[in-house]
């Protein structure tokens, strides 16, 4: 079983549609990260968050501590968002674990 | 501003050759930076990470090695690539803020194929 697990594994939407992309995970962390990955293979830092939610533009991301779950929500989703979404955690001892990531299209 | 840079974008390599990547940071001082692979249809996995000059940390055991023989430099390396060497390399960095760090900032990657 892998220590970070992502759902779903693709995605297609409608351009404007509402998003959202989940991850668990079954160690203890420190942080949690989301990351974008275009085709041409660049990696992203979206987000970086212990407790609560983040907003940046139209992207949400949210976690539970307590049941070692996170969300990345995407608000009127457009084509330019179609990527691969990792979830990633990491403790102090620098130790990343890291999901295999959600392919995400967007259709106009 | 901070950037990082990695080279060769691609590379094609024999089976059995060596191999020898680099990254270097601009903009920062005393970065921890990270060597990760993503082999085809898999996730990123951490290989290396390091927290100053000549400090290494291996997370995985295999025939690939790392050195960082300067503040913002950092390489990965072989004696002998194996076919299963073969992937997309990332470096990264982050910086240590009292007691957390902040996000990472990753290079473009380089992709290698070794036939």
């Amino acid at each position: 079983k892998n220590e970070v697990e992502q759902s779903p594994q693709n995605l297609t939407a409608q351009e404007g549609e509402f998003i959202t992309i989940n991850c668990s995970y079954s160690v203890g962390i420190s942080a949690l990260h989301w990351l974008q990955q275009h085709p041409g293979g660049g990696i992203v830092s979206l987000f970086m968050l212990s407790s609560g939610k983040k907003k940046h533009g139209r992207l949400i991301a949210t976690i539970n501590i307590q049941e070692k779950h996170s969300s990345l929500h995407i608000t009127a989703s457009h084509p330019r968002d179609s990527a691969v979404y990792i979830c990633a955690v990491s403790n102090t001892g620098n130790q990343f674990y890291f999901g295999t990531g959600t392919s995400l299209t967007v259709i106009p | 501003s901070q950037t990082i840079h990695q080279w060769p974008a691609t590379l094609v390599q024999p089976v059995g050759s060596p191999l020898s990547l680099e990254c270097t940071v601009e903009g920062t001082s005393n970065p921890n930076l990270y060597w990760y692979r993503q082999a085809a249809g898999r996730g990123l996995q951490l290989l290396f990470y390091s927290v100053g000059i000549g400090q290494i940390s291996s997370e995985v055991p295999q025939n690939l090695s790392a050195s960082r023989p300067q503040d913002r430099q950092f390489i990965l390396s072989s004696k002998k690539l194996l076919l299963s060497d073969s992937g997309f390399y990332l470096c990264a960095w982050r910086l240590l803020a009292g007691n957390s760090y902040n996000e990472q900032f990753f290079g473009p990657g380089t992709r290698l194929t070794v036939l």
